[in-house]
């Protein structure tokens, strides 16, 4: 089985901030992987697919990027509403969850 | 208005057998593959399960195979998901989620997921 590794689980920054979350793979998977957002209490919403497409109505301070075993999901300015728990996922065969990254504000 | 309505959760003991079902609405049925995914009380998400629009692919995950089954009935809208043998390990909430066709293989091997449910909760306790 894949091994689908995020780091950091946690990471606290301001308002503004730009921040990056990672997502590393055990097998290169070329770019079949999504990033969701989960707020506190909530449903996952997909956010980016296919590595670096956004979603449609997903806001554009989200970025993602990367292929094969490397990638990153980029807030370019951390707002308030971002604070949740991301997850990215693999789907080149079945699908594989990395552990989350929870975000919170300083 | 895509909607996905899970239902059938419960308290279980370990051993018991439970059955979910997901009704949807708001898209054609027979145009999507189907999933479920869980999550346990504080924990991160697991998928658990595909099948297909003709039901001719299903997968699951390696911690349920052979021990859930999923099925889907185009005449109700719903995909289901027999579980036997439950242990405390598969206490979760279990979501409903529809594949995203822009996968590797459309309708053959699962995506991502678009549209989730809002879930039914699983405990499975003595």
């Amino acid at each position: 089985d894949i091994q689908v590794t995020q780091s950091p689980s946690s990471l606290s920054a301001s308002v503004g901030d730009r921040i990056t979350i990672t997502c590393r793979t055990s097998q290169a998977i070329f770019n079949y992987l999504a990033w969701y957002q989960q707020k506190s209490g909530k449903v996952p919403k997909v956010l980016i697919y296919a590595a670096s497409t956004l979603q449609s109505g997903v806001p554009s301070r989200f970025s993602g990027s990367g292929s094969e075993t490397d990638f990153t999901l980029t807030i370019s300015s951390l707002q308030p509403e971002d604070v949740a728990t991301y997850y990215c996922q693999t789907y080149n065969r079945v699908p594989f969850f990395g552990g989350g990254t929870k975000v919170e504000i300083k | 208005e895509v909607l996905l309505v899970e239902s059938g959760g419960g308290l279980v003991k370990p051993g018991g057998s439970l059955r979910l079902s997901c009704t949807i609405s708001g898209f054609n049925f027979n145009d999507f593959s189907l999933n479920w995914v869980r999550q346990a009380p504080g924990k991160g998400l697991e998928w658990v399960s595909s099948i297909s629009t003709s039901t001719t692919y299903k997968y699951y995950a390696d911690s349920v195979k052979g021990r859930f089954t999923i099925s889907r009935d185009s005449a109700k809208n719903s995909v289901y998901l027999q579980m036997h043998s439950l242990t405390v390990e598969d206490t979760a909430v279990y979501y409903c989620a529809r594949d995203h066709p822009d996968g590797v293989v459309p309708d053959t091997i699962p995506s991502f997921f678009d549209y989730w449910g809002q879930g039914t909760l699983v405990t499975v306790s003595s």
